[in-house]
């Protein structure tokens, strides 16, 4: 029962630097997203992902990119880090996009750029 | 405009004191979910509750209770007899049926609960 599985948990790079968050799901399901959390404002939507294949942008998408060959995997992609891409990166994920589908989250991985 | 605003930032109470927490949500939409997550300190997001617009019964399971009132947008959670394993960030979260998943969080209140 492995669920939502991010890797690292945590990773500290230097700014223009660039990394890749995994994400991985073994529950098939459909729909797959990314969040980031920053002290004082929740949670906010980077992008998500309703199938393979299939990719659209969240809130807040500028300086990452995503990309879903395959149902299990949502990774999302830092081309050049930021010192404003400090923040915890949560991925979640849902049988289908219909809002009444329950959110698995991931455990997190906490990004430092300095 | 759609917002979730939880205006207390941080609660302290001693242990088995009830507690609530507020959620004010804003949406235009008719039809949307209302969420409560849990984040231990562990960090990991639990997921306490969901309830759709249309269901304005209030839910209690434990010593959690929720209070939704449309009549004044407001999702509350109120926790009995609090324990110190209580202590956590709780956050409300607001679903769109329109969109494709997409939840828009409050800031979160941090609950302390003391011995």
């Amino acid at each position: 029962n492995a669920g939502v599985t991010q890797t690292p948990k945590f990773q500290v790079l230097k700014t223009g630097q660039s990394m890749t968050l995994q994400c991985a799901q073994d529950m098939n399901h459909e729909y797959m997203s990314w969040y980031r959390q920053d002290p004082g404002m929740g949670l906010r939507l980077i992008h998500y992902s309703v199938g393979a294949g299939i990719t659209d942008q969240g809130e807040v998408p500028n300086g990452y990119n995503v990309s879903r060959s395959t149902t299990e995997d949502f990774p999302l992609r830092l081309l050049s880090a930021a010192p404003s891409q400090t923040s915890v990166y949560f991925c979640a994920s849902s049988y289908s996009g219909q809002i009444n589908s329950p959110l698995h989250f991931g455990n997190g991985t906490r990004l430092t750029v300095t | 405009a759609q917002k979730v605003t939880q205006a207390q930032t941080e609660i302290s109470v001693v242990e088995k004191e009830d507690v609530t927490l507020d959620c004010v949500y804003e949406t235009r939409d008719t039809t949307y979910y209302l969420f409560w997550y849990k984040q231990p300190p562990s960090g990991e997001l639990v997921f306490l509750i969901r309830r759709n617009s249309f269901d304005e019964q209030n839910e209690i399971s434990g010593r959690y209770s929720w209070n939704f009132q449309k009549s004044t947008s407001s999702f509350n959670f109120t926790i009995t007899a609090s324990q110190v394993v209580d202590s956590a960030v709780y956050f409300c979260a607001l679903g769109l049926m329109d969109s494709s998943y997409k939840l828009i969080f409050g800031s979160g209140t941090r609950l302390l609960v003391r011995p």
